[in-house]
C-alpha cells in the first residue's frame, strides 16, 4: 500500500544533542510537510517542500532545518533540542499545492528530551 | 489574520447524533477540510468543504456555510471508535492549511 512512513515512531534524546527524524514517502508526491504538534493543540506547519523548493515558515526557529535529498525522503534537524522541543513532529505528503489537496500523514515521531 | 474556533471536549453516548462546530475569521479562504486523529496517532481526513451546504459520506456529514465563517461535523450512530480529535482546517488564499486545536470527541456507552 502507498504510504507515508516515519521512523523512529518514538525518539528520546537529551538537552542540546542533535537529533535527525526521517520521513519516506510511496505516494510519489510532489509536496512534503514537517509539523510539529504538542498535546491537544493543532498541528504547527514548519517546513514544506514543492519538489526541491524548500519554503521555510516564518516563525519556525534556526534550530529546525530540513532536508529533501529526492521525491521519496525528507529529514527534520533539531540541532539542539531543547526541553520546549519535546512534541509529536508529523511528517505529510500531498500531489500539490495551488488546489484543495488532501494531506496524508504519516504516524508521526513523539520526541521525548531528557 | 486568520483564526479557528472549535470547543476543547464534547462528551456524547454510543448510538447518539453528535454535531461538532468550527467558526473561522479569513481573508482568504479556499475550503475547509476536517480530520479526524486518534490518541497518539497522525490525523486522516474526513471531509473538504468549499461551497455552502452539506457534503454526506456515511455516517459523517460536513456543512459549511462561507458568509457565516461556520462548518460543522455531524457524526451519527455512534460507536466507541470514534472517540478520538476532530480537527477543522481552513485553507487559505495561498492553499495552506491553518488548523484548529481539535475537539476531543468523548464517547460514553
Amino acid at each position: 500500500d502507498a504510504m507515508v512512513i516515519q521512523n523512529p515512531r518514538y525518539q528520546v534524546t537529551q538537552f542540546g544533542k542533535p537529533v535527525t527524524l526521517s520521513c519516506s514517502q510511496t505516494l510519489n508526491h510532489n509536496v512534503m510537510y514537517w509539523y510539529q504538534q504538542k498535546s491537544s493543540q493543532a498541528p504547527k506547519l514548519l517546513f514544506h517542500y514543492y519538489d526541491k523548493d524548500f519554503n521555510n515558515e516564518a516563525d519556525t526557529p534556526d534550530n529546525f532545518q530540513s532536508r529533501r535529498p529526492n521525491t521519496s525522503f525528507c529529514f527534520l534537524d533539531i540541532r539542539s533540542p531543547g526541553l520546549g522541543d519535546a512534541a509529536m513532529y508529523l511528517c505529510a505528503t500531498s500531489s500539490g499545492t495551488g488546489g484543495p489537496y488532501e494531506q496524508y500523514f504519516g504516524p508521526g515521531t513523539r520526541l521525548t528530551v531528557t | 489574520g486568520q483564526n479557528i474556533d472549535q470547543p476543547t471536549e464534547m462528551t456524547a453516548t454510543e448510538g447518539a447524533i453528535v454535531q461538532i462546530n468550527c467558526t473561522y475569521q479569513t481573508s482568504g479562504f479556499n475550503g475547509l477540510f476536517w480530520y479526524q486523529q486518534h490518541a497518539g496517532e497522525a490525523p486522516t481526513f474526513l471531509s473538504y468543504n468549499v461551497l455552502d451546504g452539506l457534503e454526506e459520506k456515511g455516517r459523517f456529514s460536513s456543512f459549511l456555510s462561507r458568509s457565516k465563517g461556520y462548518s460543522y461535523l455531524l457524526l451519527k450512530e455512534l460507536q466507541m471508535k470514534d472517540s478520538a480529535s476532530y480537527l477543522c482546517a481552513l485553507m487559505d488564499s495561498n492553499y495552506q492549511l491553518i488548523w484548529g486545536a481539535g475537539t476531543k470527541l468523548i464517547i460514553k456507552p
